[in-house]
């Protein structure tokens, strides 16, 4: 597998709490993902970053914003959570000309 | 990202069948991958297909790209319980998986 890593693998929160989490990868990829997955929905695609810096939004980016300050670090941050936002999490990174994605092993957030 | 959909949503079969998961977009794709992701798990990268009419097989899985680039296809020989799981076809550089075909084998 890639060296991509997820944290924390679980968390439980409050609605209203703020919550981070983050994605870290070690292939020095260009191309870092957040997804969201729920049942009934499939894999959907909050945020990406083409580089540094370099972020753009995907198909449900309301409530969500996200950081990349350096190669390997992505964070992905609800400001203020809802219970709307209780899923399982997946990080991905992707480099080169064929844009395959590697996955992280996922995050369940569950906010009560 | 360029939409591709997806059918069917679930397949069961029984175990020993064949199985046979279709995707398909509106407009021309530049390339289409195929990913799976087992119960419990998270996706993991197949195959990418970029040629018109390209066909490629790994051992029981063959992906097919059809010659308008428009749709693709993943045909699965004789189904095992190992297949179970849920395929996924994007397609474009910033790829949109959608809900995805889930194949669920019974023994």
């Amino acid at each position: 597998d890639a060296g991509i890593t997820q944290s924390p693998r679980h968390k439980v929160t409050e609605t209203g709490t703020p919550v981070t989490l983050r994605c870290h990868q070690t292939e020095n990829h260009r191309y870092m993902y957040w997804y969201r997955q729920d049942p009934g929905h499939g894999l959907r695609l909050i945020h990406y970053s083409y580089g540094v810096k370099d972020t753009d939004k995907g198909e449900v980016s309301d409530g969500y914003s996200v950081s990349r300050s350096k190669t390997e670090d992505f964070l992905l941050t609800l400001e203020s959570a809802t219970s709307s936002q209780t899923s399982v999490y997946f990080c991905a990174i992707s480099g080169g000309d064929s844009y395959e994605q590697y996955f992280g092993p996922g995050t369940r957030l569950t906010v009560t | 990202g360029q939409q591709v959909m997806q059918i069917p949503q679930y397949q069961h079969v029984q175990e020993g069948e064949d199985f046979t998961t279709y995707c398909n977009s509106s407009t021309t794709l530049s390339n289409i991958q195929w990913y799976k992701q087992r119960p419990g798990g998270h996706p993991v990268f197949l195959i990418q297909l970029v040629k018109s009419g390209e066909v490629k097989k790994q051992k029981r899985l063959t992906f097919q790209f059809g010659e308008a680039k428009k749709n693709s296809s993943l045909h699965i020989t004789a189904t095992q319980t190992t297949d179970v799981g849920t395929y996924f076809c994007p397609g474009s550089y910033i790829p949109t998986f959608g809900r995805g075909t889930s194949l669920i084998v019974h023994p």
